[in-house]
């Protein structure tokens, strides 16, 4: 079957620390990849998707790269920004394009 | 401007008490699913539509209904509410082809059930 596991938080870092956020997927066929951002009391955002392997997807200094080899998706970040603050969900839609799976959130706190 | 909109925001009630929170977007998508969200569990499908009249179970579907009756509706129904529904759900939308991936999410229902 299909699911997404990431790294547990709370994620607490200095401001302008090096992130990274790990995350792993099982699926069959070829899925699409997703990182969303939840801030308080709103509802998940688009950060940045990967179609296809090998693809990198970016987005206001986040990247991941889709890795089939190691069934990964990891996030990271040069420098983060106490408005980064927020939950990060990693995501995968499944070949069919019918159905979403997601991981359990990374809470990330930066600190000024 | 594109929009998801649910409704209510926030919902108290007791168990056994049927409800039903509403979706609605402008986008003209075809794609629609619900979610609940749950600590520790993150976002899990209850429901999913992939075009008017057309919707299929996710992985929690258990105690919930939908229905597709127009493109830019999609009500998530509870026909008889139980504690373990307490959760905070949200609408999502999208298209259904594989090139346009991404999906937007409404704002979110706290629901209570006593």
């Amino acid at each position: 079957g299909n699911s997404v596991t990431q790294m547990e938080g709370p994620v607490t870092l200095s401001e302008e620390a090096f992130l990274t956020i790990n995350c792993t997927y099982t699926a069959t066929g070829y899925p699409s990849l997703f990182w969303y951002v939840q801030y308080p009391g709103e509802g998940l955002q688009l950060l940045l998707k990967a179609t296809k392997a090998d693809d990198k997807g970016s987005n206001k200094g986040f990247e991941a790269t889709y890795r089939k080899e190691t069934t990964s998706f990891h996030l990271e970040k040069g420098s983060v920004q106490v408005s980064d603050s927020a939950v990060y969900f990693c995501a995968l839609r499944n070949a069919n394009f019918n159905k979403f799976y997601f991981g359990s959130g990374t809470k990330l706190n930066v600190k000024p | 401007e594109a929009q998801v909109t649910q409704n209510p925001r926030y919902l108290i009630t007791v168990t056994g008490k049927k409800l039903t929170v509403t979706c609605s977007q402008n986008m003209n998508h075809e794609y629609m699913s619900w979610y609940r969200q749950d600590p520790g569990l993150g976002l899990r499908q209850i429901y999913y539509s992939m075009n008017v009249e057309v919707t299929d179970k996710g992985d929690v579907p258990e105690g919930y209904k939908v229905s597709r009756k127009e493109k830019r509706n999609f009500p998530l129904i509870l026909e008889s509410p139980s504690p373990n529904q307490t959760s905070l759900y949200f609408c999502a939308t999208g298209f259904a082809s594989g090139r346009q991936e991404t999906q937007y999410f409404g704002p979110g229902t706290r629901l209570l059930v006593l």
